[in-house]
């Protein structure tokens, strides 16, 4: 089955970096994606990992470790702004089928 | 951004009547896809399309239908709304030759009473 797990809350101080992780277990895995969404708005894609290893992409980084079925996404230079929730999402079931997780929601504080 | 739109934003709906969602694309994508958010769940997948007349049931597919005519609208229907229906339902839009990214629409809050 799928199956992904994070964290459902995190509070952080602004300009400082949060890493909010992301497990799962599956077979077949196949890549692993974050989104960001803001209260009352839509899921905004943020990276995608389909190889073991980093992609940065500006104050985001998202890492991916095949060998422990685990990821996480960088938030560096924390801004108020990036109060929201993240969502890890694999792409197991194939690429019409992504499961979703729960959803971290990160408190950005002053 | 995208082009995407959903509608209607908002509606709220009695018990046992038909609903229809819809959504509108501009980005001429292949893949469509229907989502429901709901606290502790997450993003669920409804129904999906992979082209015109194509679609396929998702996780959460009971009670709802769906319909792809052309490529830029695909429409979700609940045949007789029930109040554990009451979500907020997601359209996304992608193409596999592009990013892996999904492109969400802004949602569509659904009540039923």
């Amino acid at each position: 089955g799928q199956s992904l797990e994070q964290p459902s809350e995190v509070t952080a101080v602004e300009g400082a970096i949060v890493q909010i992780n992301c497990t799962y277990q599956t077979s077949g895995f196949y890549g692993l994606s974050w989104y960001q969404q803001h209260d009352g708005g839509a899921p905004t894609f943020l990276s995608y990992n389909g190889l073991d290893g980093l992609e940065e992409t500006g104050r985001f980084s998202s890492f991916l470790s095949r060998s422990d079925s685990y990821g996480y996404l960088l938030l560096q230079e924390l801004q108020m702004k990036d109060s929201a929730s993240y969502f890890c999402a694999d792409y197991s079931g194939g690429y019409q089928k992504v499961t979703f997780g729960i959803g971290t929601k990160l408190q950005v504080i002053p | 951004d995208a082009g995407i739109t959903q509608s209607p934003r908002h509606k709220v709906t009695e018990t046992g009547t038909p609903v229809t969602l819809r959504c509108h694309q501009t980005e001429n994508h292949r893949y469509m896809y229907w989502y429901r958010q709901d606290p502790g769940h997450g993003l669920r997948l409804i129904h999906y399309s992979y082209g015109v007349k194509d679609t396929d049931k998702g996780e959460v597919s009971d009670g709802y239908s769906v319909s792809r005519s052309k490529t830029e609208d695909f429409l979700l229907t609940l045949e007789s709304a029930t109040s554990s229906q009451t979500s907020v339902y997601f359209c996304a839009i992608s193409d596999p030759t592009g990013s892996y990214g999904y492109t969400f629409g802004s949602g569509t809050r659904l009540t039923v009473v």
